[in-house]
């Protein structure tokens, strides 16, 4: 159960793109489309941005966006906007009712 | 509207042992598997446990099994952590979530606001 794999930190300026990683194994991010990322201001608690590897629930923007290759995933977030800087978690199903989360990217809006 | 409420936190002395509690409103919660989720104080998320929507499945992290307890009571909508052999590694916010399917995928759609669990000696 290692943890999956993410930047610590990644920055742009306002309505730049940026693109956060994660990358886990043949086991979890690699073996199932059951990829999700989480976005956490400082004392909130996480919110569900995407799932299902690619797809938005209600009320997040479509400025929001994933991906996924082999064992690697990607949350890639465009127009950046303030209201933006964040934690950003990713989280793999790994089978057998285990999860997986990243270690977390620091997103600071410049 | 839909939420999660937890409850239950405090200062425990190593050794010890707490009870969470997570109480859910707004959805039919027994429809649902829901996870704990615990975040240590400046770090990241880890993933506690899980129990299926009819408390027929269990499942634990390396890092809780043996030591922590999930349960469910359908019948008041209440989610439970039983926490013994306590340690200062397991000082952290926890959070319960609820799977956005009715089977165990690990896509948690809506959050607690957490409790804090502090221990101490």
């Amino acid at each position: 159960q290692s943890a999956l794999t993410q930047p610590a930190s990644v920055s742009g300026s306002p309505g730049q793109s940026i693109t956060i990683s994660c990358t886990g194994t043949s086991s979890d991010v690699g073996s199932y489309n059951l990829v999700s990322w989480y976005q956490q201001h400082p004392g909130k608690a996480p919110k569900l941005m995407i799932y299902e590897v690619n797809k938005r629930p209600s009320g997040v923007s479509n400025r929001f966006s994933g991906s996924k290759s082999g064992n690697t995933a990607s949350l890639t977030i465009s127009g950046l906007q303030a209201e933006d800087e964040a934690d950003y978690y990713c989280c793999s199903y790994a089978g057998s009712s285990i999860v997986i989360f990243g270690g977390g990217a620091k997103l600071t809006v410049l | 509207q839909v939420q999660l409420v937890e409850s239950g936190g405090g200062v425990v002395q190593p050794g010890g042992s707490l009870r969470l509690s997570c109480a859910a409103s707004g959805f039919t919660f027994r429809n649902y598997a829901i996870h704990w989720v615990r975040q240590a104080p400046g770090k990241g998320l880890e993933w506690v446990a899980v129990i299926s929507y009819d408390g027929s499945d269990k499942d634990y992290a390396d890092s809780v099994k043996g030591r922590f307890t999930i349960s469910r009571d359908n019948s008041k909508n209440t989610l439970y952590l039983q926490m013994n052999s306590l340690r200062a590694e397991d000082t952290a916010v926890y959070y319960c979530a609820r799977d956005y399917y009715r089977v165990v995928r690990g896509t948690f759609d809506i959050w607690g606001r957490g409790t804090m669990v502090t221990i101490s000696s």
